[in-house]
């Protein structure tokens, strides 16, 4: 069974930073592509990024409001996903979820969401 | 505002059926896949539909997809109340290099 464990949300101040982590299992984590995506409180779901599997160059991507200011990483070896968020904004707050990208370079399986809170 | 355009809300009763739209343009829906995504309350999201039409193992044959063009559709037979949940597709955009979602469609049946 596929599992996506987030942790490390929390509240930061605007211009802070936050480390956020996903513990995968059930799958073979290092042949797989991952993502974050965002859901902003009330609202919909928009997507952060995704970091390809190392054997497929291992590059990243990311979508335009958190280009320069996000980071995604991987470490195969304790098959986690990680998200350095920088610079927050008052508008960085929401669930992430870590997810797989699956057939049509798209989410698959998604974790339960960790809780960003960007406030003074 | 969403680049995929879905309709804020439908409803119907239990037992019947009903389709949510998702309309987009070629450098999304017309040339990639699409995918949908069920969200109830207060838990995280689902896929349902992927590659256009494709089932997850577990996801009843109540549940379908179809993609024509610019636009999809998902459709949802034998309306129980536990569909009550939000709807998303989604899919890879070309030009933004970047996964684009719908702005979700509540489902609520009657």
């Amino acid at each position: 069974e596929v599992q996506l464990v987030e942790s490390g949300g929390g509240l930061v101040k605007p211009g802070g930073s936050l480390r956020l982590s996903c513990a995968a299992s059930g799958f073979t984590f290092s042949h797989s592509w991952m993502s974050w995506v965002r859901q902003p409180p009330g609202k919909g779901l928009e997507w952060v990024g995704r970091i390809k599997s190392k054997a497929d160059g291992g590059t990243t991507e990311y979508a335009a409001p958190v280009k320069g200011r996000f980071t995604i990483s991987r470490d195969d070896s304790k098959s986690t996903l990680y998200l350095q968020m920088n610079s927050l904004k008052t508008e960085d707050a929401g669930v992430y979820y870590c997810t797989t990208v699956g057939g049509g370079l798209m989410v698959f399986y998604w974790g339960q969401g960790t809780l960003v809170t960007v406030s003074s | 505002q969403s680049v995929l355009t879905q309709p804020p809300s439908v409803s119907a009763a239990p037992g019947q059926k009903v389709t949510i739209s998702c309309s987009g343009s070629s450098s999304n829906i017309g040339n990639n896949y699409v995918s949908w995504y069920q969200q109830l309350p207060g838990t995280a999201p689902k896929l349902l539909i992927y590659e256009n039409n494709k089932r997850p193992s577990g996801i009843p044959d109540r549940f379908s997809g179809s993609k024509s063009g610019t636009s999809a559709t998902l459709g949802i037979t034998g309306l129980q109340t536990g569909d009550e949940a939000d709807y998303y597709c989604g899919a890879w955009d070309n030009s933004l290099s970047a996964v684009l979602f719908g702005g979700g469609t509540k489902l609520t049946i009657l």
